[in-house]
């Protein structure tokens, strides 16, 4: 069964610093890789999603993301935060066939101080 | 419609009551999927529909969970006798499925509150 782990629940950065949200995933085949953002009383909101070929993914809002296969890991990274990004984060795993059957993350709430 | 709509937004019952939750996919999307998003979790799949059919229904709790989609479109998650423990988000989601590279666009849920 595939699984994801987000080990961090709560991460607090500074507005304009450098961030980096942690996912590692379990699954026997290549998976398809997904970032989501949530807001208070929003939808989840695609940021980025990897399904093969370049490791590294741009997505919106100026993120993105590294498939390591060698270490289970898609990281999510933004080089310089805004207070607008203050929200819940989530990584997701699906597969072929599906790919829209996601296995989620319990989250990251990332906190923005100015 | 522009996106994916839920209907109620927010929806209190007693325990033992029966609901409805609405799901309006974006027109053309034939894949449509119900999740359940818990107090502090990530969302949880629960049922997914190819067209009419449930392809998927691994998700759903138990027998008092059910979801219907008819006309390939609207979808409807019925929940009987409901529990307290069955507070939660509820969020539908629509792609384009086809096997393979799509993405899943979400509706801003329904927030379902059993007292």
């Amino acid at each position: 069964a595939q699984s994801v782990t987000q080990p961090d629940i709560h991460i607090t950065v500074s507005e304009g610093a450098s961030l980096e949200l942690r996912c590692n995933y379990s699954y026997g085949a290549t998976p398809y890789l997904f970032w989501y953002v949530q807001s208070p009383g929003q939808g989840l909101q695609l940021l980025l999603k990897y399904f093969s070929g370049d490791t590294l993914v741009q997505g919106i809002k100026g993120f993105e993301a590294e498939f390591k296969r060698s270490q289970s890991s898609f990281n999510l990274r933004k080089p310089s935060v805004h207070w607008s990004d203050a929200a819940e984060y989530f990584c997701a795993v699906g597969r072929a066939g599906t790919a829209s059957k996601l296995t989620f993350g319990t989250g990251t709430r990332l906190q923005v101080t100015l | 419609g522009a996106g994916v709509s839920q209907t109620p937004s927010n929806k209190v019952t007693e325990k033992g009551k029966y609901v409805e939750l609405r799901c309006d996919p974006i027109s053309g999307h034939t894949a449509l999927y119900w999740y359940r998003q818990s107090l502090g979790q990530g969302p949880e799949f629960l049922i997914y529909f190819q067209g009419t059919g449930a392809a998927d229904d691994s998700g759903l709790p138990n027998d008092r969970f059910f979801a219907v989609r008819p006309e390939g479109s609207v979808s409807t998650l019925k929940i009987q006798r409901t529990e307290r423990g069955d507070s939660a988000v509820y969020l539908c989601a629509s792609s384009l499925e086809t096997g393979g590279n799509t993405e899943a666009f979400f509706g801003q849920g329904t927030r379902l509150t059993v007292v």
